[in-house]
């Protein structure tokens, strides 16, 4: 049982580069979500999708995509890469609040974009 | 203002001190109230939930929520140094669960 798995772990772009960041869970969880992390500013939500066939924006979605592709992956996009999306990304899953909480997190990506 | 503020500290206390960490909000939408622990490299890991007002307690660890002053706090009773971590609250409402900056939590030998 590997809870998420993200990968890549690590990866340097230049910018105006594209790369798609994949996370797939195996807890047959409905609800999946894209946060970044930078010091000070805890994580802060991108993307995040309820179920299968929906997503929906979070706190700072711009410059950034994600596709839902079944129940078990959940991918991020960065169509253009600018030094300010440098940081740390973590997927996360969990079931539908009011059946309990409880996000269960990968072992995050380390994104540097020069 | 954000949706849940919380102090990023650092914050370093004697080994076996009790340690008070808090948050507060200001969506009084939220359904659950969350404490996270990360370490250093890691992913957070969820450590307690509350879903009403009112003390939850695990072990040392004591969740308090007052949705009244929309403040919830975490205390860490004879705090170990492999408490050392940084300390993320969370709240959820309908599918989304927004995250506190962390606290680092120091505590010294």
């Amino acid at each position: 049982n590997a809870g998420v798995t993200q990968t890549p772990k690590f990866q340097v772009l230049k910018t105006g580069q594209s790369m798609t960041l994949q996370c797939a869970q195996d807890m047959n969880h409905n609800s999946m979500y894209w946060y970044r992390q930078d010091p000070g500013m805890g994580l802060r939500l991108i993307y995040y999708s309820a179920s299968e066939g929906t997503t929906d924006k979070g706190e700072v979605p711009n410059g950034y995509n994600v596709s839902r592709l079944n129940k078990r992956e959940f991918s991020l996009r960065l169509e253009s890469a600018a030094p300010s999306q440098t940081s740390v990304y973590f997927c996360a899953s969990s079931e539908v609040p009011g059946r309990g909480p409880e996000a269960f997190f990968g072992q995050g990506t380390r994104l540097t974009v020069v | 203002q954000k949706e849940v503020e919380q102090d990023p500290g650092p914050l370093s206390v004697p080994e076996g001190a009790i340690v008070s960490l808090n948050c507060t909000y200001s969506n009084s939408a939220f359904q659950y109230f969350m404490w996270y622990r990360q370490y250093s490299r890691k992913g957070p890991e969820l450590l307690m939930y509350t879903y009403s007002s009112g003390n939850k307690e695990d072990g040392r660890f004591t969740a308090q929520v007052d949705k009244s002053s929309k403040y919830i706090s975490l205390f860490i009773r004879d705090s170990q140094p492999s408490d050392s971590a940084t300390y993320l609250c969370a709240m959820s409402k309908d599918d989304k669960i927004i995250f506190g900056k962390g606290t680092r939590l120091h505590i010294l030998p």
